[in-house]
């Protein structure tokens, strides 16, 4: 059973509309979590992650994410995409204990002008 | 600040050949890490190096892949033979140290095709 699960392969969305991309684990425990971006052509560089402390983080561009313990989930999102948000998109869980990233399978965004 | 080094950026090669992988961390970053990225997949960790030590090498397939880290700096993983399965990018990217708070910063990746 996939340990981080991302619900969407593909999302298709025009400029200014909102974003929410899901992401949950199948960790119990204590859990840090992370979301990757990989634009076009570049590498895996860190939009946001959460340790300890308010479940709502901000990231770089804008991006926001929501921990939900309850839940097991950390979904990321954006009020208004631009074209240049194109890309794909990993969400990534380290489990207490255990320094080891394990990613999902991530999500591919286009966002057409 | 230069980021993770890696070469070749793409490399073919047909099935049972050898490759090499190499990769240049961040200076002064004590933690490299090896992932493969199957098409379609997230990137899942080969090899956790501490320094030159070896801290998690639990899901590399030891039969046919190595790595090593020489002097605790650059590395390089080794596919002896490949497989038609063995065709991903390779990713490499190293932490300052190997706390669960520690980002970890990537490469560009080398692109394998195995024929």
């Amino acid at each position: 059973a996939q340990s981080v699960s991302q619900h969407n392969h593909h999302v298709i969305l025009s400029e200014a509309a909102s974003l929410e991309l899901g992401c949950n684990y199948s960790y119990g425990g204590t859990v840090n979590l992370f979301w990757y971006v990989q634009y076009p052509g570049q590498h895996l560089q860190l939009l946001l992650k959460y340790f300890s402390g308010d479940p709502l983080v901000k990231g770089i561009k804008g991006f926001e994410a929501e921990f939900i313990k309850s839940k097991f989930s950390f979904n990321l999102r954006k009020p208004s995409v631009q074209w240049s948000d194109t890309a794909e998109y990993f969400c990534a869980v380290i489990r207490g204990g255990y320094n080891k990233l394990i990613f999902g399978a991530g999500t591919r965004l286009a966002v057409h002008p | 600040e230069a980021g993770v080094a890696q070469s070749p950026r793409y490399k073919i090669i047909e099935k049972r050949q050898s490759v090499a992988f190499w990769c240049n961390p961040i200076s002064g970053h004590a933690t490299l890490y090896w992932y493969q990225q199957i098409l379609g997949q997230g990137p899942k960790l080969l090899i956790q190096f501490q320094n030159n030590g070896v801290v998690d090498d639990s899901q590399l397939p030891k039969d046919r892949f190595s790595a090593e880290r020489l002097k605790g700096v650059d590395s390089t993983l080794k596919i002896q033979p490949a497989k038609l399965e063995d065709s991903a990018v390779y990713l490499c990217a190293s932490s300052l140290l190997a706390g669960l708070t520690d980002t970890q910063y990537f490469g560009p990746g080398t692109r394998l095709t195995v024929l």
